[in-house]
C-alpha cells in the first residue's frame, strides 16, 4: 500500500527565502506526481505534474523534481511571498487500474512579511 | 484549464437526515470522478472511485450504503450522505478526469472541484 510522507509539516520563513518542501513515498512503481496547493478552507490548486519518465517540471518561481528509484520528490519555490502561504500537498498517482492519487501529509507554509 | 464544480460550497443539516453532494465537470466530459473526504488539518483521503454508467468503487471502510455514489452522464456525479451523524462532517471534494484530448490536457490529469463543507449537528 502506498504511502505518502511531507516534511517538515509546518514552516515558517521570512519573505524573500528559498525553499525546499520534501515528499517521499513507499512505491516507486508510480505513473506521475503531482504538487498541489491548498488555501485555508478551500479546494485544491494544480502547481505541478510530474510524469514518471521525467525528472523535474518548472513554473515561474517553483520547481519540482522526482527521483523514482528513491521514492522522492521536492519541491522548490524561489524568492517566497507571503502569498504563497498555503498548504502543500503531494500526490502520487498509482500505477494500475484507475491511477489513483494517494495524498501526503501536506507542509503548512506560512511566509511572513 | 478544465473547470469543476461542486453544489454546495457549505450545508449544515441535522442529524439522521441525508445530503446530496453534486460534482459537476463543466467544460470536459469526465469517464471517471473520485470523491475524497478531508478531516481538520489533515490530508485527502479516497473514499470512491465512479466511472459514468456504472457502480462505484469503494476503498477499504468506506461504506458504500452510507456514502451513495452516482455517475449518471459523464459530466455530473452526485455523493449522498445517508443519515448523517455529527461524525461525517468534514469536507467533501470531488475530482473529475477527462478522456484523451477533451479538455486540452492529459488524460490522466485530475481536475479538482472547490470543496463542500458539511457540518451535522
Amino acid at each position: 500500500k502506498q504511502e505518502v510522507t511531507q516534511i517538515p509539516a509546518a514552516l515558517s520563513v521570512p519573505e524573500g527565502e528559498n525553499l525546499v518542501l520534501n515528499c517521499s513515498f513507499t512505491d516507486s512503481a508510480i505513473y506521475n506526481l503531482q504538487w498541489f496547493r491548498q488555501d485555508p478552507g478551500k479546494g485544491l490548486t494544480s502547481l505541478l505534474l510530474i510524469q514518471s519518465s521525467q525528472r523535474e517540471q518548472t513554473s515561474g518561481r517553483l520547481n519540482a523534481s522526482l527521483d523514482k528509484s528513491s521514492g522522492r520528490s521536492t519541491l522548490y519555490i524561489a524568492a517566497s511571498q507571503p502569498g504563497d502561504s498555503a498548504t502543500y500537498l503531494c500526490a502520487v498517482g498509482g500505477n494500475t487500474g484507475f491511477q489513483k492519487l494517494v495524498f501526503g501529509t501536506g507542509t503548512r507554509l506560512l511566509v511572513s512579511p | 484549464g478544465a473547470v469543476v464544480s461542486q453544489h454546495p460550497s457549505r450545508v449544515i443539516c441535522k442529524s439522521g437526515t441525508s445530503v446530496k453532494i453534486e460534482c459537476r465537470s463543466l467544460d470536459f466530459q469526465a469517464t471517471t470522478m473520485f470523491w475524497y473526504r478531508q478531516f481538520p488539518k489533515q490530508s485527502l483521503m479516497l473514499m470512491a472511485t465512479s466511472n459514468e454508467g456504472s457502480k462505484a468503487t469503494y476503498e477499504q471502510g468506506v461504506e458504500k450504503d452510507k456514502f451513495l455514489i452516482n455517475h449518471a452522464s459523464l459530466t455530473l456525479s452526485t455523493l449522498t450522505v445517508t443519515s448523517a451523524h455529527p461524525e461525517d462532517s468534514s469536507f467533501y471534494i470531488c475530482s473529475a478526469r477527462s478522456r484523451s484530448g477533451t479538455s486540452g490536457g492529459t488524460w490522466e490529469t485530475q481536475y479538482f472541484g472547490p470543496g463542500t463543507r458539511l457540518l451535522v449537528l
